[in-house]
């Protein structure tokens, strides 16, 4: 059964700074592997797809990267701001017969100071 | 274009009641899901399907029913509601399962 863990839970940071969200799996028969963003009271929107034979990822300034062998995917936020405050969930998708299903981790809650 | 939508957006019951939750994606997916989120938690799936008539359970599935008649919709009903299903209920679809999952705006449902 494919676990998840994201850390950290949460992150306080001031305006500018850059950031590190990282997500690991424990099942790296992946087929590949998803970043979503949710706003409180919101659903999901998807960030960044990454597929198992990538490394990395990159939509304006963020940039995912995927070592699946090892388990491990991190989420670089470049240069805060304050509209980035979210909470940030990635989602392995498993391949073979359990092809789509997505098994999530429990997010890390992101704030951004002015 | 709507996108996934979902009705309602709230809801209480009572335990013991019956409801349907609506979701509806004009997309043409073939993969639509159903996912629940508690307080502080990652989503767990339910159930999904990869098609019309082709429906498979999730990590959840207990309590739960669903059917998958057309390509567009793919309802979720709770039979005998217990306060353990008070969650706030998440669609999805995708068009391919190895594609970019397109979420609903949710469904906070009660059970008292």
């Amino acid at each position: 059964k494919q676990e998840v863990t994201q850390i950290p839970a949460a992150l306080s940071v001031p305006e500018g700074e850059n950031l590190v969200l990282n997500c690991s799996f424990t099942d790296s028969a992946i087929y590949n592997l998803q970043w979503f963003r949710q706003d409180p009271g919101k659903g999901l929107t998807s960030l960044l797809l990454i597929q198992s034979s990538q490394r990395e990822q990159t939509s304006g300034r963020l940039n995912a990267s995927l070592d699946k062998s090892s388990g491990r995917s991190t989420l670089y936020i470049a240069a805060s701001q304050p509209g980035d405050s979210a909470t940030y969930l990635c989602a392995p998708v498993a391949g073979g017969t359990s092809y789509g299903k997505l098994t999530f981790g429990q997010g890390t809650i992101l704030t951004v100071h002015p | 274009n709507a996108g996934v939508t979902q009705t309602p957006k709230f809801r209480i019951l009572k335990i013991g009641q019956s409801m349907t939750l609506q979701c509806t994606q004009d997309m043409n997916h073939n993969y639509m899901y159903w996912y629940r989120q508690d307080p502080g938690m990652g989503l767990k799936l339910i159930y999904y399907s990869v098609g019309a008539g082709i429906t498979d359970k999730g990590e959840v599935p207990n309590g739960y029913n669903v059917s998958r008649s057309t390509t567009e919709d793919f309802p979720l009903r709770l039979e005998l509601a217990a306060p353990s299903q008070t969650s706030v209920y998440f669609c999805a679809s995708s068009y391919d399962g190895g594609g970019e999952q397109y979420f609903g705006p949710g469904t906070r449902l009660t059970v008292t």
